[in-house]
């Protein structure tokens, strides 16, 4: 048990699916992160929440949507998709950003293949 | 951004000592270097952080020189379940965007 935990494991969705990740965790922290491990390339940084309030995103495509309804919770919208979206999603979180030593907690990812 | 180097790969034997060294020459003075360890299909998972000097926990030691330069993660008498990608990070968390993943080392542990 992480203390993050990542909905669904696997999903295999077509480019045009509407499907959800969601990311929830369990360490009272108020910082929430997504990233994306695409196979033999290094994590990239996505989107970071700061107390439910964007406050990165790394230049990702517009057609990835996320939201944070709330410190505990976060989720990637995925209305539309290309093929070389297909990766490992991470989502992790911390105490908060802007703290000197808070290290990351991941949850243990959602697999996802685009079809 | 405080790039990192490590080796690509190393092997070693179950029992052993593993010293896993990463170099960063343009460590800034509010970064901190942490350590995290991934298996395949997981999240990374933190093992150890620090700012100078040596610091141990449960699981690894990370030794810091003075000019902080460099960090070198020791793992004692390690297992097959060590069997991992590490990934030295450097940066101050008040920026997630300025903690760069590179490509880690992976560790091989044999019988």
């Amino acid at each position: 048990e992480t203390g993050v935990t990542q909905t669904p494991r696997h999903l295999v969705m077509g480019m045009t699916n509407k499907k959800s990740l969601k990311c929830e965790q369990h360490l009272g922290h108020n910082a929430m992160y997504w990233y994306k491990q695409s196979a033999k390339k290094p994590l990239e940084l996505m989107f970071v929440y700061n107390f439910k309030e964007q406050t990165e995103n790394n230049s990702v495509p517009s057609r990835f949507s996320p939201e944070c309804p709330n410190s505990s919770h976060l989720f990637l919208h995925l209305p539309t998709l290309q093929p070389e979206d297909s990766a490992l999603y991470l989502c992790a979180s911390s105490q908060e950003t802007g703290k000197g030593n808070s290290p990351l907690h991941f949850g243990n990812g959602t697999r996802l293949t685009v079809t | 951004l405080a790039k990192t180097t490590q080796p690509i790969s190393m092997d070693s034997y179950e029992g052993q000592e593993v010293n896993i060294t990463c170099s960063h020459n343009n460590i800034a003075t509010n970064d901190y270097i942490t350590w995290y360890q991934q298996f395949p299909s997981q999240g990374p998972r933190f093992i150890i952080q620090g700012y100078k000097t040596k610091v141990t926990n449960e699981v690894a030691s990370l030794f810091i020189p003075a000019d902080r330069k460099s960090s070198t993660l020791s793992l004692p008498r390690v297992s097959l379940s060590d069997t991992a990608v590490y990934y030295c990070l450097v940066g101050p968390y008040s920026s997630a965007s300025k903690i760069i993943f590179g490509s880690g080392t992976r560790l091989s542990i044999r019988p």
